[in-house]
């Protein structure tokens, strides 16, 4: 079974300072992917950036970028720049890939940390 | 691309009583999600269904709840004899087999917020 940690209820953050939302994952599949969403007051789910288990290199995504360490585990999301529209839940989350990768599962959530930017 | 539609938005029903959600997905996503999200917690998987297939059911899920996809397009999600603690926002999700190479992100719509009384 796939489970996603985030730790940190809350983050503050300055604005234009950077900031990491940090997230571990377990899974026993060999291949599966990250991503990270972020919801707003408003509601809605927004995908903002994915890391294959596979892939060589850190995913970036203009001011978003994921610091994957497979052996610990872990999928940070590193936000640059902070804006005051950052503010909001954010979401990591793991989908399993199967049958070599050319199907897909479901996508398992983390708890979420909440990151405010103040001005 | 108009989006997943979900409705209704809003919900407010009596304990007992049985509710209907509907979801409209992506036109050409094959693949259909809901989810069930509490306050200030992530988005709990209910079920997914592959066209009208019904892939994958949450063992957690009661047998009060029962989600259908007839046509392979739009989804119904049943919650017979509603309890209050089935008070939560219900979200639908979609996404293609094989979009935008192996990403394939889920595309949320905005939920049904659901409060029992």
């Amino acid at each position: 079974a796939q489970k996603i940690t985030q730790t940190q209820p809350g983050m503050f953050v300055q604005e234009k300072e950077a900031v990491t939302l940090d997230c571990t994952y377990d899974t026993s599949d060999p291949s599966y992917g990250l991503f990270w969403y972020k919801q707003p007051s408003s509601g809605e789910m927004i995908f903002l950036i994915y890391q294959g288990s596979y892939d060589q290199q850190n995913a970036t995504e203009g001011r978003y970028s994921l610091n994957f360490q497979k052996a610990r585990k872990s999928a940070n999301l590193v936000i640059s720049a902070s804006q005051l529209g950052d503010s909001a839940m954010y979401f990591c989350a793991m989908r399993e890939d199967l049958a070599g990768g050319t199907s897909y599962g479901k996508l398992t959530f983390g708890q979420g940390t909440i990151l405010t930017v103040h001005p | 691309d108009t989006g997943v539609s979900q409705d209704p938005r809003h919900k407010i029903t009596k304990r007992g009583q049985n509710v209907t959600f509907r979801c409209d997905p992506i036109s050409e996503h094959n693949r259909l999600y809901w989810y069930r999200q509490t306050l200030g917690q992530g988005p709990e998987f209910l079920t997914y269904f592959q066209n009208e297939a019904q892939l994958e059911k949450s063992r957690l899920l009661s047998d009060r709840f029962s989600a259908e996809r007839p046509k392979g397009s739009f989804s119904t999600l049943e919650i017979q004899r509603t309890e209050q603690g089935d008070s939560a926002m219900y979200l639908c999700a979609s996404s293609p087999l094989r979009g935008q190479g192996k990403v394939s992100p889920l595309h949320f719509g905005n939920g049904t917020r659901l409060t029992v009384t």
